[in-house]
């Protein structure tokens, strides 16, 4: 299973970002795993972002719950992120993964590449 | 919710064995993974469930679990391993996963 993230790499302030992760060489269909966004801003360490599973169910950081949104097309096999009301604190790299939802096996794996998105005016 | 806890910096000499400590309270009981992170890469799961190999991970790297402080091991520490290291846990109280706030490995 591969792993792309798209879309733009420049938001401005107060806007919508809203990017794609496309799966290749797997189904989304598993049961076994849900989809997941994460970031990385400049000089700090992985954020969870949000999941959704492979019935839809979604779950998200509290710190974001109020602007996130994911959304799974398992024909299209992509999932989706739009975060709204962007500030500079959202410049970050995002990336997808895959995560295992039966514990113990609740690891991500594997990850996209990763985009920089950037939040300037 | 649930808090983990890792040092800022580790520094090894080539060849020689760099520990990476993930503290949490009971973190002993709880399913702990490792992710590598190295200079403009996506993070790389090196080890997950406390101690397993994922495919392809070399056996120099290897994961305990005990008490409040879960350890990744790399033996025979190469220049290549010069990364940023993350672990993560299930926080079965909210739903949520949780990471750690990352180590950079200097070697």
């Amino acid at each position: 299973v591969q792993l792309q993230e798209s879309g733009p790499r420049l938001v401005k302030p107060s806007q919508t970002l809203s990017l794609t992760c496309t799966v290749s060489g797997g189904s989304m269909r598993n049961e076994d795993y849900s989809w997941s966004w994460v970031r990385q801003a400049p000089g700090k360490g992985l954020e969870w972002i949000g999941y959704v599973s492979n019935s839809g169910r979604t779950s998200y950081n509290p710190s974001l719950e109020s602007r996130v949104i994911l959304t799974l097309d398992k024909s299209k096999k992509q999932l989706s992120l739009d975060l709204r009301f962007v500030t500079a604190t959202d410049t970050a790299v995002y990336y997808c993964a895959r995560l295992g939802v039966s514990y113990p096996l609740n690891q991500f794996d594997p990850w996209g590449q990763g985009t920089l998105v950037t939040v300037s005016s | 919710s649930y808090v983990l806890s890792q040092p800022p910096s580790v520094s090894a000499a080539p060849g020689q064995t760099a520990r990476i400590t993930c503290s949490g309270d009971n973190i002993g009981s709880k399913s702990v993974h490792w992710y590598q992170r190295r200079p403009g890469q996506a993070p790389l799961l090196v080890i997950y469930d406390d101690s397993e190999w994922p495919s392809g991970i070399p056996e120099r790297f290897s994961g305990s679990n005990s008490g409040n402080t879960a350890t990744l091991t790399i033996r025979r520490v190469e220049v290549v391993d010069e990364a940023e290291y993350y672990c993560q846990v299930w926080d079965s109280s909210i739903d949520h996963p949780v990471f750690g706030g990352g180590t950079k490995l200097t070697v």
